[in-house]
């Protein structure tokens, strides 16, 4: 079982649109979580933290469950730019190993 | 302040060659790490370094790969006699001295590797 799961997607939607995706991960060691955002085989780069209560950044909101083990990112009022793959990463506590999830598209259309 | 720098960004190589990867971290941070992505897949951790030692090769595969962390110069990352599976994009991350949080990593353009 990958240590990292994500649906893949594309996820198309309209700009404007809401659109909210999950990942799943089977380390119940896991203690960091981060969304990054990745363009086309570009080098990821780090969007956000996602902490135990849930946070906000703009029109990005990231919550964790740690008793069902996903996280989840939602993005408000879809922005053409917004098009990319977000990759959930978790790693254990201060550990430097990074696992990545193999990424959701996401596609925004005027 | 310059980023993280790889080069060469592109290397195509035919299978038996060698590949040698370098990876430049940003100016002050002495901790590299090197990540390989698969087609269609995330991106998996392979070896940690510092200047002149390997902390953590746990990732690498047992034969072909190496890499190398000298007092000067570049990190490298060396795959030797290349096979079509070693065709991916190996990405370069550098974190400052005396980090504790593993998102400080910051990742450079990557370099893929085409195998023919």
């Amino acid at each position: 079982r990958k240590e990292v799961e994500q649906d893949p997607g594309p996820f198309n939607v309209p700009e404007g649109a809401t659109v909210a995706f999950n990942c799943t991960y089977s380390n119940s060691a896991s203690q960091s979580f981060f969304w990054y955002r990745q363009d086309c085989r570009k080098e990821p780069k780090l969007l956000m933290s996602v902490y135990s209560s849930g946070n906000e950044d703009g029109r990005f909101t990231a919550q964790l469950n740690r008793a069902s083990q996903y996280i989840s990112l939602l993005i408000r009022d879809s922005k053409l730019s917004d098009s990319a793959t977000y990759l959930c990463v978790v790693s254990r506590s201060n550990d430097y190993k990074l696992s990545f999830g193999a990424g959701t598209t996401v596609t925004v259309r005027a | 302040n310059a980023g993280v720098m790889q080069n060469p960004r592109h290397l195509v190589r035919r299978r038996g060659q060698e590949a040698r990867l370098r990876c430049s971290p940003m100016k002050g941070h002495s901790h590299v790490y090197w990540y390989r992505q698969l087609p269609e897949e995330g991106l998996k951790f392979m070896v940690y370094l510092q200047k002149e030692n390997i902390i953590d090769e746990s990732g690498m595969p047992k034969e072909r790969f190496s890499a190398e962390f000298p007092k000067e110069g570049p990190s490298i990352l060396r795959i030797q006699q290349v096979v079509r599976g070693d065709s991916a994009a190996y990405f370069c991350a550098s974190s400052p001295e005396g980090f504790r949080s593993s998102y400080e990593q910051y990742f450079g353009p990557g370099t893929r590797l085409t195998v023919t």
